[in-house]
């Protein structure tokens, strides 16, 4: 079975564009993930997707935006790019199994470069 | 909302010996526990996990532990190789969170020398 695919691995912006990141979950996970990780903070969630609607959200501005397609691959969106939005940008698909342990993949990442 | 706390930051070991890394986490509420491993260029990878109503988990070399008491949980690898180097995450899951938000602890280097 195919894992978590991201597109593209890398990327360089200016500041004040935009961005859009792609990823496409592993076949029948429906739930998607997207997660900011940079050296000093870490993994930070931003992020989910469940059939289509987002069921989460953490603490980034509202620049940063998502979606997912009834196919379940999801986009993530950055507007009007600042240098601190340099980072790798992590996308996971959950699988929940029987006894509710929850099974999070990751795709290699996005590395976004914002000069 | 949840918070975890991961030590140390690196940790250098000799080929054989042990390595161990501890989290801490805050909320209560947290009933799932994995543990991840990200090589360079690549994203995370589950490599163990744990549910609060175990108290241990072994898979191999590496080995998991939980103190729901003191809200920390540990993972212990033995007989350490080169390519076990990497950082280690851990991270904790509310039960009232959605399937896809975790929260992890900021990473250990793992530095196996031989």
């Amino acid at each position: 079975k195919a894992g978590v695919t991201q597109t593209p691995r890398y990327l360089i912006k200016t500041r004040g564009q935009q961005v859009t990141l792609s990823c496409s979950p592993i076949s029948g996970h429906r739930s998607v993930s997207w997660y900011q990780q940079t050296p000093g903070q870490g993994l930070q969630f931003l992020f989910e997707y469940f059939s289509e609607t987002q069921r989460n959200k953490g603490n980034f501005p509202g620049r940063f935006s998502g979606r997912q397609f009834s196919n379940s691959r999801s986009e993530m969106n950055v507007s009007t790019l600042e240098l601190g939005d340099s980072a790798l940008y992590l996308c996971a698909s959950t699988l929940r199994r029987a006894g509710r342990d929850y099974e999070q993949y990751f795709g290699p990442g996005t590395r976004l470069t914002v000069t | 909302g949840e918070n975890v706390e991961q030590h140390p930051s690196t940790l250098s070991v000799q080929e054989g010996d042990s390595a161990v890394i501890k989290c801490t986490y805050s909320d209560s509420a947290s009933n799932y526990f994995p543990w991840y491993k990200q090589e360079l260029g690549k994203g995370p990878q589950l490599i163990i996990d744990i549910r609060s109503n175990v108290g241990e988990k072994k898979d191999q070399r590496i080995a998991v532990t939980l103190n729901k008491t003191a809200k920390h949980f540990s993972l212990h690898i033995t007989e350490t190789q080169p390519e076990d180097s990497a950082v280690y995450f851990c991270a904790a899951k509310r039960a009232t969170d959605s399937w896809g938000k975790f929260q992890f602890g900021a990473g250990t280097q793992v530095v196996v020398t031989p």
